[in-house]
């Protein structure tokens, strides 16, 4: 079955950690986008990819970092300097057009930082 | 720039009601796109719809259906006959399309169906 998956579900990180967040699709997608999602908010865009090796600031990338090495992958890290970083994280994919065709979602990790 | 308003911030029904989720969207492009999401209570966003901004007609599928209108900048989302498995948070989004697509959400409207 194809789609997105995100491990692990639930983290917890003590403060002052980096912690990584998996994101795995085999859509076939080229473009991939990282969310955050905080209590009674929407989705906000942390960083996006369109094509492997090449990656973009979203409205809210300080104290993140990603990497695309591989078509298939988008690791999130969640680095010491994240002020807040406990939240609902949400991977997405989409095949890049100039469309504006949807994106999809994995089921996210849900991060605490204790 | 670019937002959406999803005024409701939750909505009660019992079960067998008809519920309307309002979306009121912001934009000065000519072209845009608009979507809906719901998340269950497992969290993952499930695609329901997408609308460009060139395309008005109305679209029901089983029991949604959706009302786009450009002169008031919504593109509202009405459940018939509610069940219980529709509760869930409905979010609105908005995109310029185009390859990034990046999209505008809104804050989500909590619809709770009661038996």
């Amino acid at each position: 079955d194809g789609g997105i998956t995100q491990s692990p579900k639930y983290l917890f990180r003590k403060e002052g950690q980096n912690v990584t967040l998996s994101c795995e699709q085999n859509l076939n997608h080229d473009a991939m986008y990282w969310y955050r999602q905080d209590p009674g908010q929407g989705l906000r865009l942390i960083y996006y990819s369109q094509i492997v090796n090449d990656f973009q600031k979203g409205d809210i990338a300080e104290g993140y970092s990603v990497s695309r090495e591989k078509k298939e992958s988008f690791p999130l890290t969640v680095t010491s300097a994240q002020k807040n970083p406990t939240a609902f994280y949400l991977c997405a994919s989409r095949v890049r057009d100039r469309g504006g065709n949807e994106q999809f979602f994995g089921p996210g990790t849900r991060l605490t930082v204790l | 720039a670019q937002k959406v308003t999803q005024a409701q911030t939750e909505i009660s029904v019992v079960e067998k009601e008809d519920v309307t989720l309002d979306c009121v969207y912001e934009t000065r492009d000519t072209t845009y796109y608009l979507f809906w999401y719901k998340q269950p209570p497992s969290g993952e966003l499930v695609f329901l719809i997408r609308r460009n901004s060139f395309d008005e007609q109305n679209e029901i599928s089983g029991r949604y259906s959706w009302n786009f209108q450009k002169s008031t900048s919504s593109f509202n989302f009405t459940i018939t006959a509610s069940q219980v498995v529709d509760s869930a948070v409905y979010f609105c989004a908005l995109s310029r399309g185009g390859a990034t697509n990046k999209l505008i959400f809104g804050t989500g409207t909590l619809l709770a169906v009661q038996p």
